[in-house]
């Protein structure tokens, strides 16, 4: 079983639709937990940075990592067809370098 | 802020041969590390460094492969002998201590 898991969809919502991204993970030492949007052929570009539980909100994205449950989730309001990409969730705890990450959730949304 | 830069952007090798890829991190970030990913996959981690020591190996850097930063800023990677499951993306991110890592758009590697 892999240290982090994640639905790798597809999934496909109408434009304007809310988005709901989850992982979960077994690890109960990682601390910082981070949401990557990659699109085809690119690296995987930094959308969300958190550190131990609670919410974070940034224009359109929201984090929320429920520690107690090992849950992390992305939500995107008012989707548009550039945020269809690939999310990656990662996490890391507090000694390592490395992070780790799921395998993706692959997001078309249509306009 | 240039970015974390990637050098090639694809490289296409004959089996058995040995490969360098190059990265440049962002210019204040002490820490680079190295990825492979294979499509449908996330990221697996390969190496890092901070400043010009080598922390840390994942034990799928097998002997083949070898990491450089010498002067604390550029880092190589290379693989020797190179086999078919080499084939996947490289990818190289820079942090500061602490901070998370940002990605350059990777190598990707093809051997025929």
């Amino acid at each position: 079983q892999k240290e982090v898991e994640q639905d790798p969809g597809p999934l496909s919502v109408p434009e304007g639709a809310i988005v709901s991204l989850n992982c979960t993970y077994s690890n109960s030492a990682f601390q910082y937990f981070m949401w990557y949007r990659q699109y085809s052929r690119k690296g995987p570009e930094l959308l969300m940075y958190t550190y131990s539980s609670g919410n974070k909100e940034d224009g359109r994205f929201t984090a929320q990592v429920d520690k107690s449950s090992k849950y992390i989730s992305l939500f995107i309001r008012d989707s548009q067809p550039s945020d269809s990409a690939t999310y990656l969730c990662a996490m890391k705890d507090t000694n390592a370098g490395k992070s780790t990450f799921g395998d993706g959730t692959t997001l078309t949304v249509k306009p | 802020d240039t970015g974390v830069s990637q050098d090639p952007r694809h490289k296409i090798t004959k089996r058995g041969q040995n490969v360098t890829f190059r990265c440049d991190p962002i210019s204040e970030h002490n820490r680079l590390y190295w990825y492979r990913q294979t499509l449908g996959q996330g990221p697996e981690f390969l190496t890092y460094f901070q400043n010009e020591a080598q922390l840390e190996k994942s034990r799928l850097l097998s002997d083949r492969f070898s990491a450089e930063r010498p002067k604390g800023s550029f880092s190589t990677l290379e693989i020797q002998r190179t086999e078919q499951g080499d084939s996947a993306m490289y990818l190289c991110a820079s942090s500061l201590q602490g901070q998370p890592q940002h990605f350059g758009d990777g190598t990707r590697l093809s051997i025929l």
